[in-house]
């Protein structure tokens, strides 16, 4: 399967437990975005990369969020202190050009 | 920010004809995707427009109005595997010119 892969599929912690999250783009695809998406709603932008560099975050990204791309391939998406509001599935996306292609997501359950 | 509207359900029966509209806000926009979610599945892309007028696809066609604000997903020929959630996105030039703007989905149900 040369699509876009994330893992684990299903998280399940507790409040106040560190998560991280990792995203396997198409091999030649130098741009990779992060969503979140919950029940009912769109997803909903969390950040992008061009290659290495981290261009793009949204203001809704609370500082114990962070993203990483350190070699420009995969990325891994960190959450600390997760709090129950984060529960919500984390979509990975990759693109060349326009279409961005998603990835299976990462359901994150906190308890 | 850059409201994307769209209607939260829609029913159909199979075989028929079903036209899903979008609207958004104009100001700095790029241009406008149409994603199928099946429910707990990734996002799956069917369409990008920039250019106005009607693409056509297979069954999918996509329509875009830049003066307007307007598009339109055009499902033929209903198939039960088409009930899924329609997501219209759109991108928009300056800071966060990447970054896909998507309505909260439509969500279409097909019957026999």
């Amino acid at each position: 399967d040369t699509g876009v892969s994330q893992n684990p599929r299903h998280k399940i912690t507790k409040r106040g437990q560190n998560v991280t999250f990792r995203c396997d783009p198409i091999s030649e695809h130098n741009r990779l975005y992060w969503y979140r998406q919950t029940l009912g709603q769109g997803p909903e932008f969390l950040t992008y990369f061009q290659n290495e560099a981290q261009l793009e975050k949204s203001r809704l990204l609370s500082d114990r969020f962070s993203a990483e791309r350190p070699k420009g391939s995969f990325s891994t998406l960190e959450i600390q202190r997760t709090e129950q509001g984060d529960s919500a599935m984390y979509l990975c996306a990759s693109s060349l050009m326009g279409e961005q292609y998603f990835g299976p997501g990462t359901r994150l359950t906190v308890t | 920010g850059q409201n994307i509207d769209q209607p939260t359900e829609m029913t159909a029966t199979e075989g028929a004809i079903v036209q899903i509209n979008c609207t958004y806000q104009t100001s700095g926009f790029n241009g406008l995707f149409w994603y199928q979610q099946h429910a707990g599945e990734a996002p799956t892309f069917l369409s990008y427009n920039v250019l106005d007028g009607l693409e056509e696809k297979g069954r999918f066609s996509s329509f875009l109005s830049r003066s307007k604000g307007y598009s339109y997903l055009l499902l033929k020929e209903l198939q039960m595997k088409d009930s899924a959630s329609y997501l219209c996105a759109a991108t928009y030039s300056g800071a966060g010119s990447y970054q896909l703007t998507f309505g909260k989905g439509t969500k279409l149900s097909v019957i026999p």
